[in-house]
This record gives C-alpha cells, structure tokens and sequence, in this order.
C-alpha cells in the first residue's frame, strides 16, 4: 500500500466553527506532513512530525493544531479559521530517519473553504 | 538560504513536442533534487529524483540529470502526451534540516495540445 488518504475531500466551515482534517498511511513511514497549497502556487510547509514528534512548525498560526495519535495517522484541528485560510491542505509522508533524505508521498488533498 | 527557481509557464506545446522545463538551485551541502508532478485536483506525486552530482532520473519518457557545475536538474521529455498536461515542480530536499524540508520552485503549468 503506497498510499496516503485524506478526509475530508471537501470542507466548508463558517469562522466560528472547530472541524479536524484526517490524514492516514500504511507505508511505515515515521515522518508526516502538513502542507498549504494556495491556487497556481507551490505547497508551503506548515507542520512535521518525526516519529510521532512534532519536529518543525512553520510559525503556523494556533487557529491550526496538529496531532499525531500514532505512526499512521496525522490530523489537523481548525478553530476559528479566516477567510484567507481557504486553500487545499496536503497530507504527505516519507521514511524518515536520521540522515535520510528522501521523496515524499502526498495525499490528494481536502479543499477547504472558509466563510 | 536555499532556494529554487524554475522556468515560468505557462508552457503550451503540441502532442509529440520536445518538452524542457528549467530548473536551478542554490544550496548549502548536497542536496538531493526532486520532480514532483500535480494534476488537476490531485494532490503531487514524485515524477523522478537524483541524489548526487551526474545521476540522472528517469520516469515515464521523462528524464533530469543533477549538475553540480551548474547547479540545474533540467526536465526534459522527448515526445509529450496531453495526459502530460499538469504543474510540474523542481524541488530540493534541505540536507541540514535532516532531509524534512523540501524546497518546492513555483511550479511551471504545462498543456499539452492534440
């Protein structure tokens, strides 16, 4: 199984509104991501989790929360989100490990609009 | 810091074109370096990498070679298809961040015409 899902595909939350992004992988990989991709641009690195640790935050700010409950899953919880926060979040993993420098696998992404 | 910078698009060719999309970057250390391919309303997925001087990657007809003279790792395709059509980003993967950093170029939009 070389693939990373995500749920939901699409999300429409009001500026008031707390929901939780879902994002799973079966690969064995010890490091996860969480990207923001905004349209016609590159994917901008939020969060890292390396070995269920977070290793690098992005100076995300803390209307976004991220969790890592174990080896295979990664969640981010949103609570009052801006409008300008509506963008397609990417889950991605890779294998990790000290000293290895490797490809990513991405998941489809959820599409989230903020209103 | 490091950085990478690709070719602007949008790039418009016809089916069976020879396609080259450029690509340089500015690292410390020895970077490993990326294609990552994104379709329309997918999420990305690697196309081909290489991680040391004069190896070169390839995948599905396309193919980049890592120069260190110069530092480029230029995609190229000899005869492209319209499932081609899709954004295209070089990227490095930041050796002293422990490789968890991956510096994505701003993506060039390739289409592909019958």
């Amino acid at each position: 199984d070389t693939e990373v899902t995500q749920t939901p595909k699409h999300l429409v939350m009001g500026m008031t509104n707390k929901k939780s992004l879902k994002c799973e992988q079966h690969m064995g990989h010890r490091a996860m991501y969480w990207y923001k991709q905004k349209a016609k641009k590159p994917p901008e690195l939020m969060f890292v989790y390396s070995y269920e640790k977070l290793s690098i935050n992005e100076s995300v700010p803390s209307r976004f929360s991220p969790e890592c409950p174990n080896s295979s899953l990664l969640n981010l919880h949103l609570h009052a989100l801006q409008p300008e926060d509506s963008a397609l979040y990417l889950c991605a993993s890779s294998q990790g490990g000290t000293g290895i420098v490797d490809e990513q696998f991405f998941g489809p992404g959820t599409r989230l609009t903020v209103l | 810091g490091d950085s990478v910078t690709q070719m602007e698009g949008p790039v418009t060719l016809s089916e069976e074109a020879f396609l080259t999309i450029n690509c340089t970057y500015t690292a410390t250390g020895y970077p490993s370096l990326f294609w990552y391919v994104q379709y329309p309303g997918e999420g990305l997925q690697l196309l081909l990498k290489a991680t040391k001087a004069d190896d070169k990657g390839s995948n599905k007809g396309f193919e980049a070679t890592y120069r260190k003279e110069t530092t480029s790792f230029h995609l190229e395709k000899g005869s492209v298809q319209v499932s081609d059509s899709a954004v295209y980003f070089c990227a490095l993967s930041a050796p002293n961040t422990g490789g968890f950093k991956t510096i994505f170029g701003a993506g060039t939009r390739l289409f592909v015409k019958a």
